[in-house]
Parts: structure tokens; sequence; C-alpha cells
């Protein structure tokens, strides 16, 4: 797996949109990124994944970089329940998903 | 509920006793992880299965557990001789194949005192 390097936290404004980044500068041409989330007491939840193109879907969009180096988490309008801790996973082969300690998002009212 | 379920969700046991979480994934799902998570950090990857075969066991998994999963369906995890750094919640997850989205559980918190 590639190692990630994630800011350890972030702020935003409710209805915001928020941008979180990824670093995976030693990412291989197989590993495939992915982005959890972990809200308070609960486990993680799959957020979004993807390999080369960007990703979007219901809860969030990923932009993946050109030389796919690193890649950022887009939250369109940040609401209170997205306050949580969110995990980048840059793994192929077996997949394995490893974390982090993740960014922690803050959002305020 | 279709989901990963654990139980229990909380164990208060004293030190040297034994324990045995469970994990019951998501019925289709071929691959099982165990993960290891304390406070302020990450979820640690402890083991995976693939159906019933387990495949890779992490460093962190000491002599004092050991993970089954019968008949590829749901797993346990036990722990043996409990030790107060033994404190954490133990997450389970699966999925369907690699490379695909992991479903989590919502844990078992393991307090030994």
């Amino acid at each position: 797996d590639a190692k990630t390097t994630q800011p350890n936290s972030m702020e935003s404004n409710e209805e915001e949109p928020v941008h979180l980044p990824c670093n995976h500068s030693t990412i291989s041409g197989t590993d495939y990124i992915h982005w959890y989330r972990q809200l308070p007491s609960q486990g993680p939840e799959y957020v979004i994944h993807g390999l080369t193109s960007n990703v979007n879907n219901r809860m969030a969009s990923l932009a993946i970089a050109e030389d796919r180096k690193s890649s950022t988490l887009i939250l369109h309008r940040a609401t209170l329940r997205d306050a949580a801790v969110y995990y980048c996973i840059a793994s192929g082969g077996s997949y394995i998903p490893t974390f982090g300690r993740g960014t922690s998002l803050i959002v305020h009212p | 509920d279709t989901g990963v379920s654990q139980d229990p969700r909380h164990k208060i046991t004293k030190r040297g006793q034994n324990v045995t979480f469970r994990c019951d994934p998501i019925s289709e799902h071929n691959r099982l992880y165990w993960y290891r998570q304390t406070l302020g950090q990450g979820p640690e990857f402890l083991t995976y299965f693939q159906n019933e075969a387990q495949l890779e066991k992490s460093r962190l998994l000491s002599d004092r557990f050991s993970a089954e999963r019968p008949k590829g369906s749901f797993s346990t995890l036990e722990i043996q001789r409990t030790e107060q750094g033994d404190s954490a919640m133990y997450l389970c997850a699966s999925s369907l194949r690699a490379n695909t989205e992991a479903f989590f559980g919502q844990g078992t918190r393991l307090t030994v005192v």
C-alpha cells in the first residue's frame, strides 16, 4: 500500500464546499484510491473510490491528479452531519483497507 | 437490517479473562476484516479472511489473539488472558471482493479492568 499524507484537521462552514486533500506520492499504477469517513462512536463508512478518472456519487466527488500522486475529496455543501474523520487509502493487490490518522473535519453552523 | 453486525457492543472484563467477539458480515460478502481502534487513532488492521481461509494476520495479532470464520459465514475473535492494553474498539468489516467498498459494523468496545 502507498503511504498517504493528510492534514490533521480542517474547518468549514455549513453550506460551503469542502476540499479534503490527500498525498500519495508512492502510489503504484494498480492502486485504487478509497475514502472512508468515521462519525463519532461509529464504524468507518465508505465514501468513494477511484483509479484514474474523477468520480462522483451522491455523497461526494473524488478528483484525482493526472500523475495520481494526490487526490481531493470534495463535499459540495458541508452539513453538520459531515463532521467526521476522513481517511484516504491508496491500496492495491489484495486490498486491505489500511487507515492512517485521517483528517478531522469540523463544520461550523 | 442487512449490514454488518457485531456482538456484544460493549464488554467489560477483568484482566486475565478470555473474551470472544462475534461478527456477522453481509451475507454474500467473501472478505471479512478485523480491526482494532484506540482513541484518536485510525483503525489498525488485525486480520482478514477470504471465505473461510485466514489469509493475512498483522504483527499486532499476538499469540493471545485468534480468529476463525467457520464455513465462511460469521467470524469470531478471541482474546485470551486479556491485558489492560487490549482495551479498544474492535471493528469488523466485510466486502464482496478486493477493491470494492468495505462495510463496517458498529464495533465492540472492550474495557479490561
